[in-house]
């Protein structure tokens, strides 16, 4: 059974370009949700992904944005990428049990560098 | 006032011993709690899950929760140098959104 996967694994850009971060939830689950995690810090809410709309948002800038395939794949982009963006990006799936997603399982994440 | 709240250690443990771990969090309305390990550089990885007051045992770890106290503690027994991690609480507030403490580090020495 496949757990979460994320790619890439690192990735390294400048200020001012745009990123693409991919995740693939865990074997029967529908829900992606997405999560910044800066050093020394605990991980931050993003945003949700359900039925491949965008459910809850978090405390972030309109540059982070989102998609949800039909298969629950889901991408996570950030444009106009700040030194500030440089993080963990942790994307985690979870089941939705119809009172929302509840036990969530996280991916490898994706370390992002700004330069 | 932070959302949740955790002391961030380090906490040193001798090998065998009890670690405790507490947690606090201020929506009265959060429903579900977790704990969730990680180890440097790695992500966090699920340890256990709680809804209801009162403890929950797997293994060497027991969770406890307190609603009207707002405080949710994890044990960890017979502590091991593999036990040697950022251990991070965790509440849903709502619909899956989780919110994080800033994780307590352990250290289990020999």
């Amino acid at each position: 059974d496949a757990g979460v996967t994320q790619s890439p694994t690192h990735l390294i850009k400048t200020r001012g370009q745009q990123v693409t971060l991919r995740c693939s939830p865990k074997s029967g689950h529908d829900t992606v949700s997405w999560y910044q995690q800066a050093l020394g810090q605990g991980p931050q809410f993003i945003f949700q992904y359900y039925e491949e709309e965008e459910r809850q948002r978090g405390n972030f800038p309109d540059r982070f944005s989102g998609h949800q395939f039909p298969n629950y794949s889901s991408e996570l982009n950030v444009n106009a990428l700040l030194l500030g963006d440089s993080a963990l990006y942790l994307c985690a799936s979870s089941l939705d049990s119809g009172a929302g997603a509840d036990t969530q399982y996280f991916g490898p994440g994706t370390r992002l560098t700004v330069l | 006032q932070k959302e949740v709240e955790q002391n961030s250690g380090p906490l040193s443990v001798p090998e065998g011993a009890i670690a405790s771990l507490n947690c606090t969090y201020s929506d009265r309305g959060s429903q579900s709690f977790f704990w969730y390990r990680q180890y440097s550089g790695k992500s966090p990885e699920l340890i256990m899950s709680i809804y209801s007051n009162g403890d929950k045992e797997d293994g060497r770890f027991t969770a406890h929760l307190n609603k009207a106290s707002q405080y949710v503690s994890l044990l960890i027994r017979d502590s091991q140098p593999s036990d040697s991690a950022t251990y991070l609480c965790a509440v849903n507030r709502s619909w899956g959104k989780l919110q994080f403490g800033a994780g307590t580090q352990v250290v289990v020495t020999p």
